[in-house]
């Protein structure tokens, strides 16, 4: 199985400042004939569903701020969240889907300082 | 408004089985796959089964492969997890999520619990 390693596995970040999660692929997950990076993120908040945020590694979801962005390719991957609000503390998935069976990062855990 | 609602779990003995539903609405339920995703307590999202729209293609994570079936019905716009030999390993939050490759749209979850 393709196996997904996120790092860190939680950090806290101030309000207003940036976080930074990065995920790493055990095999390529581009695709050249279509251009396309199957990675999608997902944020978990306690209680709730999964909610997605990107996928095909950039994309954003429709009615997601545009504080959030994904980035990279193949292999390596980011989220970045630009400017933290209180709202965006929870766990953050990523989460490949080119290579049967999916697979999912271990998750970051994000705190507010 | 797209939602996926699912019901069946429970608390079951190790052997045990239980089937789980999940019944969509919103949506054109026959366009598109679906799969079930778990979480263990305390534990990350695991990718368990999904299924495409005429049921001909399917795939399982392989701790599950050979004791778990998924299953649907598109009349009744319904995906099925039918869960045999349960182990303790299976208790988990069980969700149903629209699969358009990636999931994009995921119900509150059945809570599946394996225990003597």
């Amino acid at each position: 199985d393709t196996v997904m390693i996120q790092s860190p596995d939680s950090l806290a970040v101030s309000l207003g400042e940036r976080a930074t999660i990065n995920c790493k692929s055990s095999q390529s997950v581009f695709v050249h004939s279509n251009n396309r990076n199957y990675l999608a993120w997902y944020q978990h908040k306690p209680g709730q569903p999964p909610k997605l945020l990107i996928y095909w590694a950039s994309t954003r979801e429709s009615g997601v701020p545009d504080r959030f962005s994904g980035s990279g390719s193949g292999t390596d991957f980011t989220l970045t969240i630009s400017s933290l609000q209180a709202e965006d503390a929870a766990v953050y998935y990523c989460h490949q889907y080119l290579i049967v069976p999916h697979t999912f990062g271990q998750g970051t855990r994000l705190e507010i300082k | 408004e797209v939602q996926v609602v699912e019901s069946g779990g429970g608390l079951v003995q190790p052997g045990g089985s239980l089937r789980l539903s999940c019944v969509a609405s919103g949506f054109d339920f026959s366009g598109y796959w679906m799969t079930w995703v778990r979480q263990a307590p305390g534990k990350g999202l695991e990718f368990v089964a999904n299924i495409n729209q005429d049921g001909s293609d399917i795939h399982y994570v392989g701790s599950v492969e050979g004791r778990f079936t998924i299953s649907r019905d598109n009349a009744k716009k319904s995906v099925y997890l039918q869960m045999n030999n349960l182990r303790t390993d299976d208790t988990a939050l069980y969700y149903c999520a629209r699969d358009s490759a990636y999931f994009d749209s995921w119900g509150q979850g059945t809570l599946v619990t394996v225990s003597s």
